[in-house]
């Protein structure tokens, strides 16, 4: 079992629609959370952190975490064209160690 | 405020070579960690400074993989000899603190693309 795991996708939605990204991981004692943006040739860029059980919303972006299912997912509203990328969901484990998963391929489609 | 630097962004080398990437973290940073992207894997964790101390090497794949973070500032990278199967981008990134919430944000330098022939 991988210790930070993604559907690589792609995943493909209408602009305007809700993308939902999920993410589960292995280490039951993780406490950071992350989402990354990569955008082909490019370097990742944060986009969301979650620390804690629940919804944290920014702007377009909710990131969702329940540490109970090791689970978290982020959800982009309203998308847009510009919003297709590879999004990582990086675990920064109880070793301090952050591990990043493959990654999803979202196409939202214009 | 400058962001995190790699140089150089691209290096095409031999096999056998020497190659020394270089990475500038944001500053006050003391957290610098450097990463690697094989085509088609996930990013891979390399190794974690503290300052200029080496606080988990654990992801380094051999000993022809040498970090230094002299002084504390920016960090250099050395695959000495290079083989083929060290190809693939190398990424730096810092963060403000490793453990507190809020601020392990890890923030990614642009990347240094490494081809061995």
């Amino acid at each position: 079992q991988k210790e930070v795991e993604q559907n690589s996708g792609p995943l493909s939605v209408p602009e305007g629609a809700i993308a939902s990204l999920n993410c589960t991981y292995s280490d039951r004692v993780s406490q950071s959370f992350f989402w990354y943006r990569q955008y082909s040739g490019k370097s990742p860029e944060l986009i969301m952190s979650i620390y804690s059980n629940g919804d944290k919303e920014d702007g377009r972006f909710t990131a969702q975490l329940n540490k109970a299912s090791q689970y978290v997912s982020l959800l982009i509203r309203d998308s847009q064209p510009s919003d297709s990328a590879t999004y990582l969901c990086a675990v920064h484990t109880g070793g301090f160690k952050t591990i990043f998963g493959a990654g999803t391929r979202l196409f939202v489609k214009a | 405020e400058a962001g995190v630097t790699q140089f150089p962004s691209h290096s095409v080398i031999e096999k056998g070579q020497t190659v020394t990437l270089r990475c500038d973290p944001i500053s006050g940073h003391d957290n610098l960690y450097w990463y690697r992207r094989v085509m088609g894997k996930e990013i891979k964790f390399l190794l974690h400074f503290v300052k200029e101390s080496k606080q988990d090497e654990s992801g380094m794949p051999n000993n022809r993989f040498l970090a230094e973070r002299t002084g504390g500032t920016y960090s250099t990278l050395k695959v000495q000899p290079a083989e083929l199967e060290d190809s693939g981008v190398y990424f730096c990134a810092s963060s403000q603190e490793m453990r507190l919430a809020g601020l392990n944000e890890q923030f990614f330098g642009p990347g240094t693309r490494l081809t061995v022939l």
